[in-house]
């Protein structure tokens, strides 16, 4: 399996009030991916990053930030936690392009915003 | 407007017998397709893929089906175990792209 944690694995926070998740990687691969699941959308981009300090946003990225200032850590940001924004979010790995390397998941993060 | 789509949320099959997994994407662009498994509380693991330039690729009891003039793709499982149920995501990219679009995933259920 492919190294990556995340964390917090739960979390339980208040509308209004910034939350920060974060992925670590032990792979060094250059890209990393932040998606959000929900029932009937399955997984959807919110950013990604194919490089330190280079990132891009992918289909949901509104009421998002991300960082990535080291090759291992990738740091999604809500600043300001809204209800629409309960849902589990995965991190993703990959060495290459989507079309010519497979994406490695993390164990996701369940957030619930109250 | 989703561009990847899988329009069965649920599948039932009995142990033994083929379960097959459909999905269907409207951008021609895509030239690369996986499938995706999830058990509860994990993260997807990957099972299989297939490049545009082939129709059909197999691994063990898996094998994954490209129509591309139908932009359809299917997911094949022979035999079925109990231990394939999950759920099921198909995702497509293309070439040069740094995304993967996923649909909305199946939920398969394989009987003892």
């Amino acid at each position: 399996d492919a190294g990556i944690t995340q964390s917090p694995r739960h979390k339980v926070t208040e509308t209004g009030t910034p939350v920060t998740l974060r992925c670590h990687q032990t792979e060094n691969h250059r890209y990393m991916y932040w998606y959000r699941q929900d029932p009937g959308h399955g997984l959807r981009l919110i950013h990604y990053s194919y490089g330190v300090k280079d990132t891009d946003k992918g289909e949901v990225s509104d009421g998002y930030s991300v960082s990535r200032s080291k090759t291992e850590d990738f740091l999604l940001t809500l600043e300001s936690a809204t209800s629409s924004q309960t849902s589990v979010y995965f991190c993703a790995i990959g060495r290459q392009l989507p079309s010519t390397d497979t994406q490695y998941f993390g164990p996701g993060t369940r957030l619930t915003v109250l | 407007d989703q561009q990847v789509k899988q329009n069965s949320p649920s599948l039932s099959v009995q142990e033994g017998r083929i379960s097959i997994l459909n999905c269907d994407y409207t951008n021609s662009m895509f030239d690369y397709f996986l499938w995706y498994k999830k058990y509860p509380a994990e993260g997807p693991t990957f099972l299989i893929s297939i490049s545009s330039i082939k129709d059909k690729n197999e691994d063990g009891r898996f094998t994954v089906f490209l129509n591309k003039s139908a932009k359809h793709l299917s997911l094949h499982i022979v035999p079925s175990q109990p231990g394939d149920s999950a759920v099921y995501f198909c995702a497509a990219a293309n070439n040069a792209g740094n995304m993967l679009t996923f649909g909305g995933g199946t939920r398969l259920m394989v009987k003892p």
